[in-house]
């Protein structure tokens, strides 16, 4: 089973800054098959990236997503107060099918 | 424009089986590579996936709660089902279905979730 494990647990930043959120596999992934999401509170997740790349429609640029094998990352420039939300990151189709990390509290 | 809503009972005894119902429109599960699945969120906790069932009625459960998980479709009516077999409080929950629009994509639309909870 893979394991994604995002870090760090908590990041508190300033306006205007810039977050980096890590998201490590338990074994090498497709990079066609990573994704990350971005849940408020009380809402559903939203999806920001898949591809480990590419912005899904609607997501501004200062979103963007990288990474390859087991180390994937998501960066949020310019931040904005309406950016606080938890992060997860997802693979979709190993096995099990799907997997999500356990998130990252993004507090500005 | 894609919708999904899922329903349900808010509360279920432990031992008792749960049915919820995702009810979607804006897609059709008939059109191939469409697949809707189901995750949960315990509360303050991380997203779990549960289940999916694709456009060819192909079916696919977690490890863990394999045992206890039934999806189905009935495509005439948009509506997706899933059923979880011997509850306990442990799986209190926000249940979610999602929509998946090809093979090897990634959830692009969500429900806005139902909260279940497992409580005599």
């Amino acid at each position: 089973e893979i394991v994604l494990t995002q870090s760090p647990g908590t990041l508190s930043l300033s306006p205007g800054e810039r977050a980096t959120l890590s998201c490590r596999a338990s074994e090498s992934l497709s990079s066609t098959f990573l994704a990350w999401y971005q849940q408020k509170p009380g809402q559903a997740p939203r999806l920001l990236i898949y591809a480990a790349s590419s912005r899904a429609t609607g997501i501004p640029d200062r979103f963007s997503g990288s990474g390859s094998g087991t180390d994937f990352t998501l960066t949020i420039s310019k931040l904005e107060p309406e950016d606080s939300a938890v992060y997860y990151c997802q693979q979709y189709g190993g096995s099990p099918m799907y997997t999500f990390g356990q998130g990252t509290k993004l507090e500005i | 424009q894609v919708t999904l809503r899922e329903s349900g009972p808010a509360l279920v005894k432990p031992t008792q089986t749960l049915t919820l119902t995702c009810t979607f429109s804006g897609f059709s599960l008939s059109t191939s590579g469409v697949s809707v699945s189901w995750i949960r969120q315990p509360p303050g906790k991380a997203l779990e996936w549960l289940a999916l069932i694709d456009w060819e009625d192909d079916k696919y459960y977690s490890t863990s709660l394999k045992t206890r998980l039934t999806i189905s479709k009935d495509t005439s009516k948009n509506r997706v089902v899933l059923t979880m077999t011997n509850m306990d409080p442990v799986d209190t929950a926000t249940y979610y279905c999602a929509r998946i629009r090809s093979v090897g994509a990634p959830f692009d639309y969500w429900g806005q979730g139902t909260l279940v909870t497992v409580s005599s």
